[in-house]
């Protein structure tokens, strides 16, 4: 099983909501990423967790707060967006390696949650 | 700084052969990789060069020079399928997870 899967497929939301997007994985990865997409522009990492700890914060506002509550599961939870936060939000997984092993350079992406805060 | 520029472009036609070239400016990597992603879609991985030279996966290869600061992806037998953005990405050697990511190119194919 190589597939990562992302609930809802779409979010509409307003300023005031607070929701959760969903991501699992079954691949034995142990290191998860949340990342946002904006249209035409790469991703644009977010958080990593690795063996279930945080491991990467890009400075992302605290309106943002991930959460793995174990080593398949990543939840991103969301509380009083903005409308420049509207974008497809994507969660990937990969195995651990450090060094020159690759093994993150191959991730592992589900299909995202298109979000549009109003 | 590190970075990694793309054509943000490329138009083929069907059944040709087309390659996307990225160059890179960064203090050190660990490989290139390649991600294909449609309109719509997630990022897909296609392949990844650790070392210098050529890695095949069946009609997409992969080519690494460092000397060169150079990379390129090649698609043969393009089928209109392939239309998509293709993102080179590489890992520097202070990261264990991140990837610095090109800004795409769009392949655009014609029959």
């Amino acid at each position: 099983d190589t597939e990562v899967t992302q609930t809802p497929k779409h979010l509409v939301m307003g300023m005031t909501n607070k929701k959760s997007l969903k991501c699992e994985q079954h691949m034995g990865h142990r290191a998860m990423y949340w990342y946002k997409q904006k249209a035409k522009k790469p991703p644009e990492l977010m958080f990593v967790y690795s063996y279930e700890k945080l491991s990467i914060n890009e400075s992302v506002p605290s309106r943002f707060s991930p959460e793995c509550p174990n080593s398949s599961l990543l939840n991103l939870h969301l509380h009083a967006l903005q409308p420049e936060d509207s974008a497809l939000y994507l969660c990937a997984s990969s195995q651990v390696s450090e060094g020159a092993g690759g093994s993150t350079d191959t991730q592992y992406f589900g299909p995202g949650t298109r979000l549009t805060v109003l | 700084g590190q970075s990694l520029e793309q054509p943000s472009e490329v138009t083929a036609v069907e059944g040709a052969i087309v390659q996307i070239n990225c160059t890179y400016q960064t203090s050190g990597f660990y490989g290139l990789s390649w991600y294909q992603q449609h309109d719509g879609g997630a990022p897909t991985f296609l392949s990844y060069n650790a070392l210098d030279g050529l890695e095949e996966t069946g009609r997409f290869s992969s080519f690494l020079s460092r000397s060169d600061s150079y990379g390129y992806l090649l698609l043969q037998e393009l089928q209109m399928k392939d239309s998509a953005s293709y993102f080179c990405a590489v890992r520097g050697m202070d990261s264990n997870y991140q990837l610095i990511w090109g800004a795409g190119t769009k392949l655009i194919i014609k029959p």
